[in-house]
């Protein structure tokens, strides 16, 4: 059950787009469309940003869309605002019928 | 109000128990699997157990297997974490969170309750 791997961090200034990327094994993001994808802003908890690859929750803004290829997801941020600086953390479904998290990627807003 | 709140963190020396709880309200507790989480101090998420709708079926992080049960009782919408041999690298927030189908939608968190483990 080995992490998956993000960046640990990225950057970017206002009104820009970043893509934090997430890259596990053909038994865990390749094998199957369940990739999330959560953000969480200090001392708060999780939130759920993207389901199933490339779904937004209702409320979720469309400004932040996912995407996988292969064994790689990725998260897109578009438009950033102050507001989006934060720690984002992609999980997956395994085959070992688990969950598994990436380590994690803060993000600053410039 | 749709939510999840954790409960029974605590100081507990290395080789100790606790008991953690998760109290769920607003929502049909019994249409959700649910999940544990944790997060070491300064760390990133870890997931550690999951449990079916109907408590059935139940998966373990390997770094926790033999040492905790998760069940749940939907009679009191409430879902449980029994830690065993408590370790150091057990210290973290623990939060739960509800899944609707299993494979990762976890549209709903608590704040987490801390375990510090420690002598």
């Amino acid at each position: 059950q080995s992490a998956l791997t993000q960046p640990a961090s990225v950057s970017g200034s206002p009104r820009q787009s970043i893509t934090i990327s997430c890259t596990g094994t053909t038994s865990d993001i390749g094998g199957y469309n369940y990739v999330s994808w959560f953000q969480q802003h200090p001392g708060k908890a999780p939130k759920l940003m993207i389901y199933d690859v490339s779904n937004r929750p209702s409320g979720v803004s469309d400004r932040f869309s996912g995407s996988k290829s292969g064994n790689t997801a990725s998260l897109t941020i578009s438009g950033l605002q102050a507001e989006d600086e934060a720690d984002y953390y992609c999980s997956s479904y395994t085959s070992s019928n688990t969950l598994v998290f990436g380590g994690g990627t803060k993000l600053t807003v410039l | 109000e749709v939510q999840v709140v954790e409960s029974g963190g605590g100081l507990v020396q290395p080789g100790g128990s606790l008991r953690l709880s998760c109290a769920a309200s607003g929502f049909t507790f019994s249409n959700y699997w649910m999940h544990w989480v944790r997060q070491a101090p300064g760390e990133g998420l870890m997931w550690v157990s999951r449990i079916s709708s109907d408590g059935t079926n139940s998966r373990y992080a390997d770094s926790v297997k033999g040492r905790f049960t998760i069940s749940r009782d939907n009679a009191k919408n409430t879902l449980y974490l029994q830690i065993n041999s408590l370790r150091a690298e057990d210290t973290a927030v623990y939060h739960c969170a509800r899944d609707r189908w299993g494979f990762g939608f976890l549209d709903l968190w608590g704040r987490g309750t801390l375990v510090t483990a420690s002598a």
